[in-house]
């Protein structure tokens, strides 16, 4: 099972968008809505920020959304500040009745 | 207040077998799939298996079958993570955590369990 493709790092400004990329095939990403994001910061555990897709749990900043297109998932943040600088993983079910990771994408605020 | 707490952090040798424990707290554990992850140092998270304590249901992903056993005990709301025979590429940081399904998200995660594996 490979990992799902995400962008090594992005980078943004305070207050700006930032779109975060996951692309799968259609045996994970494309062919369930099974997809989450996590936010996770060095040395700690990670942290659900979006699950099913596009929906937030609940203390999630309204901030953070997610969206499907065919084989890729997107994980878009607004409004960007500082403390979102971290780590953030996709994820996707499969139709190996498994789950796989992305390789991990680093954001930067500058 | 719901929470998964894991074992303390581990030195092994080449060879050694270990079993590391995730026990939850404040929710129905047998109502909720287990998972774990793993992550090597510098790298990224990798899904190794689940099972669903209620009745010991367990998937594996192909890359840790064989590798790993993943076992519960309900009766302790606790899940296991175990090797037989650790090698030195097993040394990693490695994370609990809870999903309603077994196809969904990860919403509660353990504070993670350091397994240093060295001759």
């Amino acid at each position: 099972q490979s990992a799902l493709t995400q962008p090594a790092s992005v980078s943004g400004s305070p207050g700006q968008s930032i779109t975060i990329s996951c692309t799968g095939t259609s045996s994970d990403v494309g062919g369930y809505n099974y997809v989450s994001w996590y936010q996770q910061y060095p040395g700690k555990a990670p942290k659900l920020m979006i699950y099913d897709v596009s929906n937030r749990p609940s203390g999630v900043s309204n901030r953070f959304s997610g969206s499907k297109s065919g084989n890729t998932a997107s994980l878009t943040i607004s409004g960007l500040q500082a403390e979102d600088e971290a780590d953030y993983y996709c994820s996707s079910y499969t139709t190996s009745s498994t789950l796989v990771f992305g390789g991990g994408t680093k954001l930067t605020v500058l | 207040e719901v929470q998964l707490v894991q074992s303390g952090a581990e030195v092994k040798k080449p060879g050694e077998s270990l079993k590391i424990s995730c026990k939850g707290s404040g929710y129905s554990f047998t109502s909720y799939w287990i998972g774990w992850v793993r992550q090597m140092p510098g790298k990224g998270l990798e899904w190794m298996g689940i099972i669903y304590p209620g009745d010991s249901d367990t998937r594996y992903s192909p890359s840790f079958q064989g590798q790993v056993t993943i076992s519960a005990d309900k009766s302790i709301s606790t899940a296991y993570l175990q090797w037989s025979s650790l090698k030195a590429s097993d040394t990693a940081m490695y994370y609990c955590a809870s999903a309603v399904d077994y196809a969904g998200a990860f919403d509660i995660w353990g504070q993670g369990t350091m397994v240093t594996v060295s001759s």
